[in-house]
């Protein structure tokens, strides 16, 4: 059973418009949630987190959006840059219970055209 | 230094082999972890060590055996592995459990072929 699903594989957009990507969780132990950029042949990069006491946390072009009621979390990207293609993915921690284990979604692929 | 290095960058080995990947981070962190990744998969966790100690293995084989010497290494020993077990390895590190921030920083990966 998946707890963590990003259920679009791909999303494609065009350079300098907003990428939304979403992610979806059922355990609701998860207290912090994360995203990653990974790029073909490379380990993940740590892109944004946001802990479940908050609803929003923004970093630059980055913006992660948790809805604890919905068990639903998004990354917004703005303006998307043709170099944030890659596979995004949104991990979840129930730190209380399970320590450092991170529980990661299956991936969204992002095409940023120019 | 906010990097994870892992060495070999790539890796190819027979079935009768034995090899050993390495992973090292000068982050001060506490928690080290070993994930496998599948093309078009996400990674999937294979050991935690907290403090040195073995905390999580996720029912890995035992052809797969992990080692902390101290601190800031993370090895992951290889023997008579089968060709199903070729996949980027990735090493990761975070502060550990009294830190309020659990983000783990990733290598970049080895990338394993076995024949």
């Amino acid at each position: 059973d998946q707890q963590v699903k990003q259920n679009s594989p791909s999303l494609s957009v065009q350079e300098g418009r907003i990428s939304i990507l979403n992610c979806d969780y059922t355990n609701s132990m998860f207290d912090y949630f994360l995203w990653y950029k990974k790029y073909p042949a490379e380990g993940p990069t740590f892109l944004i987190s946001i802990s479940s006491i908050k609803d929003k946390n923004e970093d630059g072009r980055f913006t992660v959006f948790l809805n604890k009621s919905a068990k639903h979390l998004s990354l917004h990207i703005v303006p998307s840059q043709p170099g944030d293609s890659a596979v995004y993915f949104c991990a979840a921690s129930d730190f209380d219970n399970a320590g450092n284990m991170l529980t990661f979604g299956g991936g969204t692929r992002l095409m940023v055209k120019p | 230094d906010t990097e994870v290095t892992q060495t070999p960058k790539h890796l190819v080995m027979g079935m009768t082999n034995k090899k050993s990947l390495k992973c090292e981070q000068h982050m001060g962190h506490r928690a080290m972890y070993w994930y496998k990744q599948k093309a078009k998969k996400p990674p999937e966790l294979m050991f935690v060590y907290s403090y040195e100690k073995l905390s999580i293995n996720e029912s890995v084989p035992s052809r797969f055996s992990p080692e902390c010497p101290n601190s800031s290494l993370l090895n992951l020993h290889l023997h008579a592995l089968q060709p199903e077990d070729s996949a980027l390895y990735l090493c990761a590190s975070s502060q550990g459990r009294e830190a309020l921030r659990n983000e783990q920083f990733f290598g970049p990966g080895t990338r394993l072929t076995v024949l």
